[in-house]
C-alpha cells in the first residue's frame, strides 16, 4: 500500500529544476509533501486533497492528478538549502488520519 | 513557536531490555503518531492514537509494542524485549486534527539496540 517515488535520488546543479513523482496504486484521499534533512525530523512543505489541484508558490510547487493517485513535487531554479530526502505522505481515506510515507527521493543540488 | 519533543535523544540498550521512549505533542492537537525510521531508509508508520486509543496500526506494532498517554500531556512508546532489528530513529508526531494534515514531528529518539 506504500505509495512508489521516483526518481530515488537526483543531483542538481544550483539553478537546476526537478521534478519528483509520487504514485499510489489506488486513488488517494490526500497527498503532503515533506522535506527531511539529514539527522532531522521531517518538515511539512504543502498538502494538497482535490484532484486537479496544483499549490505553491514559483520555487516549489506540486500537483495532485484529476484520478487522485499521483503527486509531483516541481522543484524550480534550487538551491543549495534544497537538499534533502523528499517523501509524500498518503492519506487513503477520510478521516483516517492515517499516512503512510512514500519510499523517498533523496535530492542533493551541487554549487 | 509550539513544538513536538522527545526525550530521550538517544538511547543504547541491550538487546531484551524494554526501553520506553517519550514524547510531549503539541498541547491543542488531537492525533498522536509514533514513526520508525531504520537509518537511511523510509519513514515507517506504526500507530496513531486518538481520543486515548489506539486510532489505526500497522503490521509492525505487533505485541512487542504498546503506546499511552498516561497524564494528558506525556505520549509513550513502550517497546518490550527489544531486537537488533529495532535499531531506528522513532519519530513522535502530532496532529491538530483538521483538513491541514500538517503532521508536526519531534527530532526523534535514536535508538540503538546491542
Amino acid at each position: 500500500q506504500q505509495p512508489v517515488q521516483s526518481p530515488q535520488a537526483v543531483i542538481l546543479r544550483e539553478g537546476e529544476d526537478a521534478v519528483i513523482n509520487c504514485s499510489s496504486s489506488k486513488a488517494l484521499y490526500s497527498v503532503h509533501w515533506y522535506r527531511q534533512k539529514h539527522g532531522e525530523a521531517p518538515v511539512f512543505l504543502m498538502i494538497l486533497l482535490k484532484g486537479g489541484e496544483q499549490k505553491g508558490h514559483e520555487k516549489i510547487s506540486a500537483s495532485f492528478n484529476e484520478k487522485k493517485q499521483q503527486s509531483s513535487l516541481y522543484l524550480t531554479a534550487s538551491q543549495l538549502s534544497y537538499s534533502g530526502t523528499y517523501f509524500c505522505g498518503t492519506e487513503y481515506s477520510s478521516g483516517t488520519y492515517k499516512y503512510i510515507f512514500g519510499t523517498g527521493t533523496r535530492l542533493k543540488v551541487l554549487a | 513557536e509550539p513544538e513536538v519533543t522527545q526525550t530521550p535523544s538517544h538511547q543504547v540498550t541491550q538487546m531484551g531490555q524494554e526501553v520506553i521512549l517519550r514524547c510531549v505533542p503539541i498541547s491543542n492537537h488531537l492525533y498522536f503518531y509514533w514513526y520508525r525510521q531504520i537509518l537511511g531508509q523510509k519513514v515507517e508508520f506504526l500507530v496513531s492514537f486518538y481520543n486515548n486509543e489506539i486510532s489505526e496500526k500497522s503490521e509492525i506494532f505487533d505485541d512487542q509494542f504498546s503506546v499511552e498517554r498516561p497524564d494528558g500531556s506525556n505520549f509513550t512508546l513502550k517497546i518490550r524485549s527489544t531486537k537488533l532489528e529495532d535499531s531506528a530513529m522513532y519519530f513522535c508526531a502530532s496532529l491538530r486534527g483538521t483538513n491541514t494534515g500538517e503532521l508536526f514531528f519531534g527530532e526523534g529518539s535514536r535508538l540503538t539496540v546491542l
